[in-house]
């Protein structure tokens, strides 16, 4: 079966911390793609990343970077100088590709972040 | 431009009442998608269109409606809701590349708050 856990249920940092939120997931394919949305309060997902099950680079854009570890199934993201504005509700996703178009998102519980002047 | 908008952004309903919530999106995406969201977790993927047809129909009771009238549009028609159904819907889309082995990027829209009163 398909999962992902978000152990962290909220987060509370500083303004400035750099702070991690942990992704792991559960697959038994060799091709999925894992994705990591931001959910402020005004309810929108927004996208934040795409990443394949083959490219394990990891990835920096800003103040955000992903840290992708297959031989750990863990799919972590970091928000460096953290920001009052970076306070949001964030979500790990998998999806596969067995027999479906487009792709079932498979979403964590989310991580609540909130970011204290 | 990643845009998707959905219509109205808050409903109130009585349980007898017929309503219909709109998504829209000028992106080209061949894929759309209806998700529920109550609060504190994460999306439920409700329904899925592939090149306007229905694809993906997570079981959902009768008393929610789909309807893909052209690839730019999607509808959910609301019908006998109970109290339970009040939660945030979210619409979203993607391209939709079957048998390419890709999965897009699904993007979403800010979402309608229902409530069923």
């Amino acid at each position: 079966a398909q999962k992902v856990t978000q152990a962290q249920t909220e987060i509370s940092v500083v303004e400035k911390e750099d702070v991690t939120l942990d992704c792991v997931y559960e697959t038994r394919d060799t091709t999925y793609y894992l994705f990591w949305y931001k959910q402020p309060p005004s309810g929108e997902l927004v996208f934040l990343i795409r990443r394949n099950s083959f490219d394990e680079q990891n990835e920096i854009s800003g103040r955000y970077s992903w840290n992708f570890q297959k031989s750990t199934s863990s799919f972590n993201f970091t928000i460096t100088a953290s920001q009052v504005v970076d306070s949001a509700v964030y979500f790990c996703a998998l999806t596969d590709l067995r027999g479906n178009q487009g792709g079932k998102l498979i979403f964590g519980q989310g991580t609540e972040l909130s970011v204290k002047p | 431009d990643t845009e998707v908008t959905q219509t109205p952004k808050h409903l109130v309903m009585g349980m007898t009442n017929k309503k219909s919530l709109k998504c829209e999106q000028h992106m080209g995406h061949r894929a759309m998608y209806w998700y529920k969201q109550k609060a504190k977790k994460p999306p439920e993927l409700m329904f899925v269109y592939s090149y306007e047809k229905l694809s993906i129909n997570e079981s959902v009771p009768s008393r929610f409606s789909p309807e893909c009238p052209n690839s730019s549009l999607l509808n959910l028609h609301l019908h006998a809701l109970q109290p339970e159904d009040s939660a945030l819907y979210l619409c979203a889309s993607s391209q939709d590349r079957p048998r390419t082995g890709v999965t897009d990027t699904q993007y979403f829209g800010p979402g309608t708050r229902l409530t069923v009163l």
